[in-house]
């Protein structure tokens, strides 16, 4: 039983287009995160959302638009898919406030713009 | 942003013990010492945390220097299974939402 599960696990699209990736995790947290890994491995966090309110926003275009219809699903729209979103792109949930809090990831979606 | 340093790889050799250091010499009072790893092909895994004792799970153990400015993942018996991205990670107190991954160090485990 996959505690965070993202959808699809690969992606390939042309430029222009407009995809979605879907969260859910069945943790019962109560925060949930976007996070991209480009071709170098480093690991940014671009979204973070608590309680279904948008927390984090790292300077991330406006074309993706991360939605949280509910605590276990945060779900990312990208509009306008361009070359450079070329990327694996994670979920991850914690629950926030706790002293043991720690963060749970997906396995990720590899997302390829031709 | 806490930041953090770390070697880019090391190697080690199976069943043989590896000590990952981590310096962190900007660390507040506050930032909790969180370690994750990423296995190939995976999203990154909770390894271990501490504040300012030293911590033993069942995955490794963490040494925190007495100045905190610093810190090591002890895995005590390396195995292939362990070859990973290793990150060490600052995180403020608890419900700041804010992750910051380094650049981590590459395990290589050799039989």
């Amino acid at each position: 039983d996959t505690a965070v599960s993202q959808t699809p696990k690969y992606l390939v699209t042309q430029m222009g287009n407009d995809k979605s990736i879907k969260c859910e995790q069945n943790l019962g947290h109560d925060t949930m995160y976007w996070y991209k890994q480009d071709s170098k491995k480093f690991l940014k966090i671009m979204f973070s959302y608590n309680n279904k309110e948008l927390i984090i926003n790292e300077t991330v275009p406006n074309r993706f638009s991360p939605k949280s219809p509910d605590k276990a699903h945060l779900n990312l729209h990208i509009n306008s898919l361009e070359l450079g979103d070329s990327a694996v792109y994670f979920c991850a949930s914690s629950q926030a406030g706790a002293t043991n809090e720690k963060l749970f990831f997906g396995s990720g979606t590899q997302l390829s713009v031709l | 942003d806490a930041k953090t340093t770390q070697p880019n790889s090391m190697e080690s050799n199976e069943e043989e013990p590896v000590h990952l250091p981590c310096n962190h010499s900007t660390i507040s009072g506050t930032d909790y010492i969180h370690w994750y790893r990423q296995l190939p092909s995976q999203g990154p895994e909770y390894v271990i945390h501490g504040l300012t004792s030293n911590v033993n799970n069942r995955m490794a153990s963490l040494a925190i220097a007495e100045d905190r400015k610093s810190s090591t993942l002890i895995l005590h018996r390396a195995t292939l299974r362990d070859a990973a991205v290793y990150y060490c990670i600052l995180r403020d107190v608890p419900g700041t939402y804010k992750y910051i991954f380094g650049t981590g160090t590459r395990l290589k485990v050799l039989a």
